[in-house]
This record gives structure tokens, sequence and C-alpha cells, in this order.
């Protein structure tokens, strides 16, 4: 089976930065996304990573550790907007790959 | 684009009752997604589309769910004979397959959702 593992809080000031972990278990791996949830809102699309290494949109990073089975969302120059809570998620390898298995999701509050 | 659209906003039923969802994915996306969510976890998967075809059910999809996508459009989700803990938010999510992308990001793109109370 699969199973992510990330932190259920964290709590930064605004302008700070924050580092949001994933950690994961799976038999096949297609590559780790993140999606930003408000309460109430849809999942949306934040960042992906195939490789290992760093990739950057913006305010957001994202880093990929395949040997590690580990990756992280980095968001700097945080801003009141950024409550809310992420997700990671990899391909369930289980059978074709396109269903996406999540974490259980990270809040993040932001204070003044 | 218009996004991905999810009618009823917001449905409460009594427990035993027949309730059906309506998911209308971005117009040229061939893929289309079926997830549930509770609170305090991340979405959990229930079955995909791939144009009209039915290409994958979860084992959490239980045979009083039942998902159609007739024209390749907008899809339904059926839940029969509704028990508490079918209380959820039910998502929708579409995404674009090109061939010879197979290992691509496919990104999805989710609806707000449909939160379902049973009583």
């Amino acid at each position: 089976g699969q199973s992510l593992e990330q932190p259920s809080e964290v709590t930064a000031v605004e302008g700070a930065i924050v580092q949001i972990n994933c950690t994961y278990q799976t038999s096949g791996f297609y590559g780790l996304s993140w999606y930003q949830q408000h309460d109430g809102g849809a999942p949306t699309f934040l960042s992906y990573n195939a490789l290992d290494g760093l990739e950057e949109t913006g305010r957001f990073s994202s880093f990929l550790s395949r040997s590690d089975s580990y990756g992280y969302l980095l968001l700097q120059e945080l801003q009141m907007k950024d409550s809310a809570s992420y997700f990671c998620a990899v391909r369930d390898t289980s059978n074709s790959g396109y269903a996406l298995n999540f974490g259980k999701g990270t809040s993040l509050l932001v204070t003044p | 684009d218009t996004g991905v659209s999810q009618n009823p906003r917001h449905k409460i039923t009594k427990r035993g009752q027949n309730v059906t969802f309506r998911c209308d994915p971005i117009s040229e996306h061939n893929r289309l997604y079926w997830y549930r969510q509770t609170l305090g976890q991340g979405p959990e998967f229930l079955t995909y589309f791939q144009n009209e075809a039915q290409l994958e059910k979860s084992r959490l999809l239980s045979d009083r769910f039942s998902a159609e996508r007739p024209k390749g459009s907008f899809s339904t989700l059926e839940i029969q004979r509704t028990e508490q803990g079918d209380s959820a938010m039910y998502l929708c999510a579409s995404s674009s397959y090109q061939r010879g992308l197979a290992l691509a990001k496919n990104i999805q793109y989710f609806g707000a959702g449909t939160r379902l109370s049973v009583l």
C-alpha cells in the first residue's frame, strides 16, 4: 500500500518562511504533488516534483529526494491568505496510476 | 475555462434516502475523478473515468455507490440508501490526458465539492 506522513499543524508569522515536510511509502513512484485547500474551498494544485531537486514557482518551492522518500513545500514571504491546508499527494500505483493518494494535510496558520 | 462545477453545493438528506450529485468538468478534459473528503482528512479516491469509460473504482466505493459519465462530459454520482457514515464532502476533479505524457504532472483541477449531511 501507500502512506504519506505530514505534520498536522504549523503556525508561522506573516512575512516568515515555513517548510511543510512530507514522507511517503509507495511501491511505485510517479512524482509528488502539493495542493492547497482553503476552508470550504476546492483543492488547488501548487507544485509537482518527479525528479530530485527544487522546483520554484513564485513564493512557493517544492523539493524532492527520491532516495529518502521525502519532500517538502517551502512557502516564503508568508501572507495571511496563505492560511490553509496543504496536502502532499502521490499517484496511486496500485492500479492505473492516475488516481491521487493524499496525505492527511497540514493546517497552516499565519499570524500577524 | 469556467473550472469544475459541482451541484448541489450542499445536500441534507435522511438516512435511507437516495442522493445524486452532478459534476461538470473543464470542457476539454477527458479524465474525471470523484473523491470523498471527511473533516481533517485528505481527499480519498473513489473512481475515475476516461471519456465515458469508468476505468477504476476504489474499494471504498461500495455497491450503494454508482457513477456515470454517459457522454463523456458531465458525471453523476449516486448514493443509494444513504447511511450516516456517508456524510462527507464529495469532490470532483478533471484532468487532460496527453498521449506520450503518462508520467507528466497529471494536474487535477477540483471543484468546490458537494457537502452531504445524512441525518
